[in-house]
């Protein structure tokens, strides 16, 4: 079955601390994977996408994540985190094969002053 | 780029009633998604459009769910009759088709009395 797993609900970190969220997938083909930001009353906002080549990609506002095939992960991180990065993050997975992306149930990040 | 339009952003609507959200999609964009997010049950996919034809609507919960597209730059989710069990927030997403990223409206909150 195709699923998306992030352990942590919540998580807090204190300002300028850094930062790792854990997203672990299940899928039966060649696995395109995406992390979202969701801020308070917004929608979702791309922050990074991998679908093949390089397995530790780039995303926006200083994250990165990185692809890791034997362990079905693509964890997101951020080396010094700021107060604005409070939000919610989806992980989500698709694939060649449909247009769907299934998106994990999120982790709420909280940022300690 | 205005980008993903909802309208409205907020309903308040009494048990029974008809239920109608909008809207339009990214210019250009084929590719068009019906989401329902709650506290319960995260974010669910309820329909999605290619090229303005229904692909999958296995998420639409029941029968009182439809969803139209009659042409490329606008769509409906209409619930009829609505019951309190339908207040989420419905988020519309559209992308240039297979392999692309999902763009994001700001979400329509629907409360059903």
């Amino acid at each position: 079955a195709q699923s998306v797993t992030q352990p942590d609900i919540h998580i807090t970190v204190s300002e300028g601390a850094s930062l790792e969220l854990r997203c672990n997938y299940s899928y039966g083909a060649t696995p395109y994977l995406f992390w979202y930001v969701q801020s308070p009353g917004q929608g979702l906002q791309l922050l990074l996408k991998y679908f093949s080549g390089d397995t530790l990609v780039q995303g926006i506002k200083g994250f990165e994540a990185e692809f890791k095939r034997s362990q079905s992960s693509f964890n997101l991180r951020k080396p010094s985190v700021h107060w604005s990065d409070a939000a919610e993050y989806f992980c989500a997975v698709g694939g060649d094969s449909s247009y769907k992306l299934i998106f994990g149930s999120g982790t709420r990040l909280l940022v300690r002053p | 780029d205005a980008g993903v339009i909802q309208s409205p952003r907020h309903e308040v609507t009494e048990m029974g009633q008809e239920v109608t959200l909008r809207c339009k999609p990214i210019s250009g964009h084929n590719s068009l998604f019906w989401y329902r997010q709650t506290m319960m049950r995260g974010l669910e996919l309820l329909i999605y459009f290619n090229n303005n034809v229904p692909i999958d609507d296995s998420g639409m919960p029941e029968d009182r769910f439809s969803a139209k597209m009659p042409n490329a730059s606008f769509s409906t989710l209409k619930i009829q009759p609505s019951e309190p069990r339908d207040s989420a927030v419905y988020f519309c997403a559209s992308s240039e088709g297979l392999y692309n990223e999902q763009f994001f409206g700001p979400g329509t909150r629907l409360t059903v009395l």
